[in-house]
């Protein structure tokens, strides 16, 4: 069965600090994608990235980046310089390859707490 | 706007009554989810269609839970007698295929 963990719950930092979200998962399958998606108070899930376990490949995106270690079975996501609209609930996921639903399965998320 | 819309937004009903949810997903997209999210957990899937067919139901999906997309476009999720236990966020998702799923705002369900 696919699991995922994010073991940090909260995190609070001050603007500007740099912050590393964790992300474990488990599968069985040799083909699968990853994703973070951010939750606002709004309480929408936004789209932040999706990998395919082929690519291990780290992505940076503005002050965002991803490091995806096969090896540790990990897929952390760091915020550079911190703002306060950074401020959401994070959830990694996970999902197999093509051919099935495709359903995501959700790690608990980490609220980040992003203070002036 | 051409995002995944989901109707009503908040529902408060009694415990006992029958509920339905509607979403309507980005438009050219063929794939349908349905989650539910309860406070502090990540969402969990309960069904999901491909077009008009419902093709994978979670075991949450209880037999007072019925899902519907009818021309494979909107898509229903009515709930029958509703318990407390019901309580959580709906959130509606969509995608083209096997591409990245794009969600809703949520309907967020209350039971008295």
């Amino acid at each position: 069965a696919q699991k995922v963990t994010q073991a940090q719950t909260e995190i609070s930092v001050v603007e500007k600090e740099d912050v590393t979200l964790d992300c474990v998962y488990e599968t069985r399958d040799t083909t699968y994608y990853l994703f973070w998606y951010k939750q606002p108070p709004s309480g929408e899930l936004v789209f932040l990235i999706r990998r395919n376990s082929f690519d291990e490949q780290n992505e940076i995106s503005g002050r965002y980046s991803w490091n995806f270690q096969k090896s540790t079975s990990s897929f952390n996501f760091t915020i550079t310089a911190s703002q306060v609209v950074d401020s959401a609930v994070y959830f990694c996921a996970l999902s197999e390859a093509p051919g099935g639903a495709q359903k995501l399965v959700f790690g608990q998320g980490t609220r980040l707490t992003i203070n002036p | 706007d051409t995002g995944v819309s989901q109707d009503p937004r908040h529902k408060i009903t009694k415990r006992g009554q029958n509920v339905t949810f509607r979403c309507d997903p980005i438009s050219e997209h063929n794939r349908l989810y349905w989650y539910r999210q309860t406070l502090g957990q990540g969402p969990e899937f309960l069904t999901y269609f491909q077009n008009e067919a419902q093709l994978e139901k979670s075991r949450l999906l209880s037999d007072r839970f019925s899902a519907e997309r009818p021309k494979g476009s909107f898509s229903t999720l009515e709930i029958q007698r509703t318990e407390q236990g019901d309580s959580a966020m709906y959130l509606c998702a969509s995608s083209f295929g096997g591409a990245s799923q794009y969600f809703g705002p949520g309907t967020r369900l209350t039971v008295l």
